[in-house]
């Protein structure tokens, strides 16, 4: 079974608008760390957002926010305010357990931003 | 230089031949990874080291031999590859501290061709 899930292949959105890309994970452990990274076409992972399997607060960086909803057991990235530099791979991973497990990846979602 | 450097980022290599794939880290990190990435494929994760010692092999074929001499090196050699051997070579580095908000940082790639 896929540990994490990305059911988006492509999504679609205009300049300026927000956009939600969605992740569903699965793990048996109650300790685990939810990542978003973004994948422009040069190839480098670059790092978005990081939630706690233990954090109360869902987590925020800049226009980066992760709607945590962990009886879903859902981690879906919002990005809001839309600019064409977002167009770009986006990819959610998790760590289980203790640190020094590596990250697992999800498929990938390829967002598209149009003015 | 800062981050996570890999070279080269081009490669073109005949089935027959040896390669070696060099990843150095600048963050003084203490684990090291190497993924692949194949077209509509996750990120497979492929070697870890933590603490310069290797911790995981993801049944990956023996003609890839990691090695890391250091903890700001990581080598991937390569030898009797096979077509479906090409992908982009991802390594990462992360600091593991027993807790888990330790992302990765990635490199910017290897495009792998085996022809």
């Amino acid at each position: 079974a896929q540990k994490i899930t990305q059911t988006q292949p492509g999504m679609f959105v205009q300049e300026k608008e927000a956009v939600t890309l969605d992740c569903t994970y699965d793990t048996s452990d109650q300790s685990y760390g939810l990542f978003w990274y973004k994948q422009p076409s040069s190839g480098e992972m670059i790092f978005l957002i990081y939630q706690g399997s233990y954090d109360e607060q869902n987590a925020t960086e800049g226009r980066y926010s992760l709607n945590f909803q962990k009886a879903r057991k859902s981690a879906n990235l919002v990005i809001s305010a839309s600019q064409l530099g977002d167009s770009a791979m986006y990819f959610c991973a998790m760590r289980e357990g203790q640190a020094g497990t590596a990250l697992i990846f999800g498929k990938g979602t390829t967002l598209s931003v149009s003015s | 230089e800062t981050g996570v450097t890999q070279t080269p980022r081009h490669l073109v290599m005949g089935m027959t031949n040896k390669k070696s794939l060099k990843c150095e880290q600048h963050l003084g990190h203490n684990a090291m990874y190497w993924y692949k990435q194949s077209a509509k494929k996750p990120l497979e994760l492929m070697f870890v080291y933590s603490l310069e010692e290797r911790v995981e092999n993801n049944s990956v074929p023996s003609r890839f031999s990691p090695e890391c001499p250091n903890s700001s090196h990581l080598f991937l050699h390569l030898h009797t590859l096979q077509p479906e051997d090409s992908a982009l070579y991802l390594c990462a580095s992360s600091q593991e501290r027993g807790i888990m908000n330790t992302e990765a940082f990635f490199g910017q790639g290897t495009r792998l061709t085996v022809v």
